[in-house]
């Protein structure tokens, strides 16, 4: 079975681009939430998506968005890029919480 | 606010010895999921072991198991017989399930380093 894609693996963006981040969850998962990861420390929640709805943002600036689709698969958008955006962005997703979340392979952002 | 804390930077642990890494959290919750994820260099996250709070047989995952201290809200992981391949950086992460399943908090990690 696939497990959770993400793309592109690999990213180069200049400061103030508009980047574009893609997830697909594993088959039967309805949940997708998304992290942000700086090197050397822990992800850092952003979103959580439940049946297309947004069920859970964190302490991200607007600058921030994401959307789910009918498919269960989900886009992270960020507008206005900044330097401090460079990081792991990391996607998961879970059929309930008691099982725990598959996280993709992650996008890795550069800022230029 | 839920919050996890990771007070070992970083350990180190002789090839097949045993080693246990700390993991305390604050949840205001009375049922709620904990974890313990590994993060390799490859930076891919790997899910190791998870223990629902309501549980209180502590959970183990062949050579991995926990020391789930409810009152204590202490959360270890010990690896037995440690290999090279454990090396990583290893995350506690705490969900408060509900409506907010999807958000897990995490600690700050551990290094940890197996030494052949």
């Amino acid at each position: 079975d696939a497990g959770v894609t993400q793309s592109p693996t690999h990213l180069i963006k200049t400061r103030g681009q508009h980047v574009t981040l893609r997830c697909s969850p594993i088959s039967g998962h309805k949940s997708v939430s998304w992290y942000q990861q700086v090197l050397g420390q822990g992800p850092q929640f952003i979103f959580q998506y439940y049946e297309k709805e947004e069920r859970g943002r964190g302490n991200f600036p607007d600058r921030f968005s994401a959307r789910q689709f009918p498919n269960y698969s989900s886009e992270l958008n960020v507008n206005a890029l900044l330097l401090g955006d460079s990081a792991l962005y990391l996607c998961a997703s879970s059929p309930q919480a008691r099982y725990g979340y598959t996280f993709g392979s992650g996008t890795r952002l550069t800022v230029v | 606010a839920q919050t996890v804390t990771q007070s070992q930077p970083e350990m180190s642990v002789q090839e097949a010895e045993t080693v246990t890494l700390s993991c305390t959290y604050d949840t205001s919750e009375s049922n709620y999921y904990l974890f313990w994820y590994k993060q390799p260099p490859s930076r891919q996250m790997i899910l190791v072991i998870r223990q629902e709070a309501y549980k209180q047989q502590n959970a183990t995952e062949n050579r991995f198991s926990v020391n789930f201290q409810k009152a204590a809200k202490s959360f270890s992981l010990k690896i037995s017989d440690s290999q090279l391949g454990d090396t990583a950086m290893y995350f506690c992460a705490h969900n408060a399930g509900g409506t907010s399943y999807g958000k897990l908090t995490f600690g700050q990690g551990t290094i940890l380093t197996v030494h052949p």
